[in-house]
């Protein structure tokens, strides 16, 4: 079956910079990417998503590229502020079905 | 509208003692998916509904765990007797009719103890 594998398990960036996340996945028939962001204490929430008939999403200071070769796409977040510190969760769909879920990465954005 | 809910927000039993989550999905949606994360680890897929019938129920551990929507609308999940290993959080999603995994709305989750 699907497995996904996300890195790293924490980052820490300073406010304003960058944030790349990456995840790895093994079924190439997967065709659904989503990224899920949960705060503390709060329920997961849909951040983004890419199907697999295109490489790149943009949504504001968030975005995900996806290369369907090397099996791994990536979510990139500019100018991290306080408010982007999070567990971000990675997950893999073939066709609509189950989510397969990375292990999560824990970023902090320090101010 | 409201979201998709789940009853308790905690848990906390001894082994071998019987538990029972509760998700109430957002009106409407047929799918209702339950995942599980223990500790650190990633969120695990559990089962799926479509309405009342179970179409992927392959990420049940074991018969410990029994899962039911009945009329197809709120779900509850059993876990008996509970062990050591259940503990963890149980979250609940739902979608819409045809919508499946895609732009699924999650639940707060269960966080359940098992001493």
């Amino acid at each position: 079956g699907e497995n996904v594998e996300q890195h790293p398990s924490t980052l820490s960036v300073q406010e304003g910079d960058s944030a790349v996340i990456k995840c790895t996945y093994s079924d190439s028939a997967s065709n659904y990417f989503p990224w899920y962001k949960q705060e503390l204490g709060k329920r997961p929430q849909l951040i983004i998503d890419i199907r697999s008939n295109v490489g790149e999403k943009k949504d504001q200071r968030i975005a995900v590229t996806l290369n369907k070769t090397a099996k791994h796409f990536s979510l990139h977040i500019t100018e991290t502020q306080p408010e982007d510190s999070a567990v971000y969760f990675c997950a893999a769909s073939k066709d609509g079905n189950k989510l397969v879920f990375g292990a999560g990465t824990i970023l902090r954005v320090k101010s | 509208e409201a979201g998709v809910t789940q009853f308790p927000s905690h848990s906390v039993i001894e082994k071998g003692q019987t538990v029972t989550l509760r998700c109430d999905p957002i009106s409407g949606h047929d799918n209702l998916y339950w995942y599980r994360r223990v500790m650190g680890k990633e969120i695990k897929f559990l089962l799926h509904f479509v309405k009342e019938s179970k179409q992927d129920e392959s990420g049940m551990p074991n018969n410990r765990f029994l899962a039911e929507r009945t009329g197809g609308t709120y779900s509850t999940l059993k876990v008996q007797p509970a062990e050591l290993e259940d503990s963890g959080v149980y979250f609940c999603a739902s979608s819409p009719p045809g919508q499946g995994a895609y732009e699924q709305f999650f639940g707060p989750g269960t966080r359940l103890t098992v001493l």
